[in-house]
């Protein structure tokens, strides 16, 4: 089946520093990649959505400018946040679809915790 | 996407078939219907989708009205490892709702 790795599964840093998360698509183009946050007890929430090659759609209020996306190539997209705080901690999830099929496959999510 | 609308939570009792329902009544018409089921501190997993037609897989079966405004999942036998959110998708942008908590009882 259709894997996508997401790493680090967890990460622990600094207030003001900058994180970067890695999603991988290991046996498929993921022409398309969905980011997601999820804090405690609630729902995903989309961040943006990007293709291959162009910039990423930012959902409305979320910081393009501290949530820097890149989608670069067809097996990984990676997404930093940039001077993080301690309400940035989340659980971040990436997805992934290739072209001309319909469903996305998930990462196991990155755990980010800001002291 | 299409709003969804799923109960909160149900139970289910091990070895039952679980039956977890999805409004989306203001589908379009090339919007499929999405599953996906998320373990505690996990990314989602895929479990079925479709557009207008019945469909089974290894995991489950999908079932839609024919007026495409809901769905059921059907778990045919439900298993202690079957717990966890369930979350409907109606439409090709992966909006996630609420969910439906799925709590399988010994």
């Amino acid at each position: 089946g259709a894997v996508v790795s997401q790493h680090p599964s967890w990460v622990i840093c600094k207030s003001g520093t900058s994180v970067k998360i890695e999603c991988r698509s290991l046996d498929f183009q993921a022409t398309t990649m969905f980011w997601y946050r999820q804090f405690p007890k609630q729902s995903l929430m989309l961040m943006a959505t990007s293709n291959e090659g162009s910039k990423a759609t930012y959902e409305q209020g979320v910081e393009k400018d501290k949530f820097l996306i890149n989608h670069a190539s067809l097996t990984l997209s990676t997404l930093t946040v940039t001077s993080a705080h301690p309400e940035d901690s989340s659980f971040y999830i990436c997805s992934a679809r290739d072209t001309g099929v319909t469903e996305a496959f998930f990462g196991q999510g990155t755990r980010l915790t800001v002291v | 996407d299409a709003k969804t609308t799923q109960p909160p939570s149900m139970d289910c009792a091990e070895g039952r078939a679980a039956n977890l329902p999805c409004n989306h009544s203001t589908i379009s018409g090339n919007e499929y219907v999405y599953w996906y089921r998320q373990i505690h501190s996990q990314g989602p997993q895929y479990i079925i989708h479709g557009l207008k037609n019945n469909e089974t897989n290894e995991m489950a079966s999908l079932i839609i009205t024919e007026d495409r405004k809901s769905s059921t999942l059907i778990l045919p036998h439900a298993t202690l490892r079957d717990t966890a959110v369930y979350y409907c998708i109606a439409g090709n942008q992966f909006y996630f709702g609420t969910g439906t908590s799925l709590t399988v009882i010994p």
